[in-house]
């Protein structure tokens, strides 16, 4: 079973567009993230929402946003898709919302190429 | 502010032969410091972490880590690789202020294993 599951998996789009990736755990968490990973490998938090109310917000460009319709899901739109928006967006989860402290497990990722 | 910092971009390692990754941290307190790994075209899995009490930390795949508060430093060893080791792998430190937990992730250190 997989514990944190994405779709999908690849996404290649134009620029301009809008797109949404989609994220569910089954691990019963009651906080979940999404996380950017940059061509370099950089990893860099977006947002986390602990039971469908948004933590934290990372400087995000407000093209990007989360929803969070129950506490197992969390999903990304993207609207009017840049070019540096390509990247790999992870999803994660956690037990609570001491994210600094708590194991945080991953989904398998999203590869998103803007072209 | 909190950072981390992996001074080795890639390493190579011959299997059986011993390995350190090196991170080093700034943070103003006791840090919660974490090692995940992400291997190809996979989502990241912790490995270990350190929060207090014992420095030597056991992880699992037979990984280990020292806490050196004067070197401000989380090594991760390993006392024989394994093919199956060659990954990316990532220091991560935990800030833990209420309203914004969150991990902060090195750069990354890309392990490549040889015959």
């Amino acid at each position: 079973d997989t514990a944190v599951s994405q779709t999908p998996k690849y996404l290649v789009t134009q620029m301009g567009n809008d797109k949404s990736i989609k994220c569910e755990q089954n691990l019963g968490h009651d906080t979940m993230y999404w996380y950017k990973q940059d061509s370099k490998k950089f990893l860099k938090i977006m947002f986390s929402y602990n039971n469908k109310e948004l933590i934290i917000n990372e400087t995000v460009p407000n093209r990007f946003s989360p929803k969070s319709p129950d506490k197992a899901h969390l999903n990304l739109h993207i609207n009017s898709l840049e070019l540096g928006d390509s990247a790999v967006y992870f999803c994660a989860s956690s037990p609570r919302l001491a994210g600094a402290r708590e194991t945080q497990y991953f989904g398998p990722g999203t590869r998103l190429l803007v072209l | 502010a909190q950072s981390v910092t992996q001074p080795d971009i890639h390493i190579t390692v011959s299997e059986g032969a011993s390995l350190e990754l090196r991170c080093n941290y700034s943070y103003g307190a006791t840090p919660y410091l974490f090692w995940y790994v992400q291997s190809p075209g996979q989502g990241l899995q912790l490995l270990l972490k350190y929060f207090s009490g014992d420095t030597l930390v056991q992880g699992i795949k037979g990984f280990e880590a020292e806490f050196k508060r004067s070197q401000s430093s989380f090594n991760l060893r390993k006392p024989s690789v394994h093919w199956s080791d060659a990954a990316e792998y990532f220091c991560a430190v935990g800030l833990s202020n209420f309203g914004n937990e969150k991990l902060t992730f090195g750069t990354g250190t890309r392990l490549t294993i040889i015959p």
